[in-house]
């Protein structure tokens, strides 16, 4: 059973435009969550981080949101650039057992 | 400070072969922790180390193991490698359990 889950395979967004990507999660015991980028061959960048103490973490173009209640997480990228073509990792923290858990990914396409 | 290094970067081995990854991690980090993707999926994870100890093992057949070493360096060898073995096996360092972890570069491994 998928813990967490990254619905859309992929998503594509005018260059300039705002690109919203989505994870959801099901263990209300998830208490970090982390959002990473990744091209193809390398290995996954780290873009952000939120506590579940928070509900909005902001670092530069890149916000992640976070709905306790609704087990969800957004990561919004404002405005969307071309270099920001890449697959799109959400993680959950499931520390008690020393490892994260991650969603599928998101593929990203900026279109000029 | 030197990122996660991975080696080597590109290898090719043959069915029934074994192979040994090679991973450094940040420098005081501890906590090393190896995933596997293959082409279209997502990120397998496969086991996590800290200080020699190996804290938790993901889905794998028993052909995959790993260790790590005093100075947190770790390796992981797959024995009796099979075609879909094939895939970008990652490495990734942490503090401590709860931080982010950030990744290598990767190993391709492809096999024939």
């Amino acid at each position: 059973d998928q813990q967490v889950k990254q619905n859309s395979p992929s998503l594509s967004v005018q260059e300039g435009r705002i690109s919203i990507l989505n994870c959801d999660y099901t263990n209300s015991m998830f208490d970090y969550f982390l959002w990473y980028k990744k091209y193809p061959a390398e290995g996954p960048t780290f873009l952000i981080s939120i506590s579940s103490i928070k509900d909005k973490n902001e670092d530069g173009r890149f916000t992640v949101f976070l709905n306790k209640s609704a087990k969800h997480l957004s990561l919004h990228i404002v405005p969307s650039q071309p270099g920001d073509s890449a697959v799109y990792f959400c993680a959950a923290s499931d520390w008690g057992n020393y490892q994260l858990i991650w969603g599928a990914g998101t593929k990203l396409i900026i279109k000029p | 400070k030197a990122g996660v290094t991975q080696t080597p970067r590109y290898l090719i081995k043959t069915r029934g072969q074994q192979v040994t990854l090679s991973c450094s991690p940040i420098s005081g980090h501890r906590s090393v922790s190896w995933y596997q993707q293959t082409p279209g999926q997502g990120l397998q994870f496969l086991f996590e180390y800290f200080s020699e100890t190996q804290r938790n093992k993901g889905n794998f057949p028993g052909r995959f193991s790993g260790r790590q070493f005093s100075n947190s360096r770790s390796e992981m060898n797959v024995s009796t490698l099979e075609l879909g073995d094939s895939a970008l096996y990652l490495c990734a360092s942490s503090l401590a359990t709860g931080n982010t972890i950030y990744f290598g570069e990767g190993s391709w491994l492809t096999v024939v």
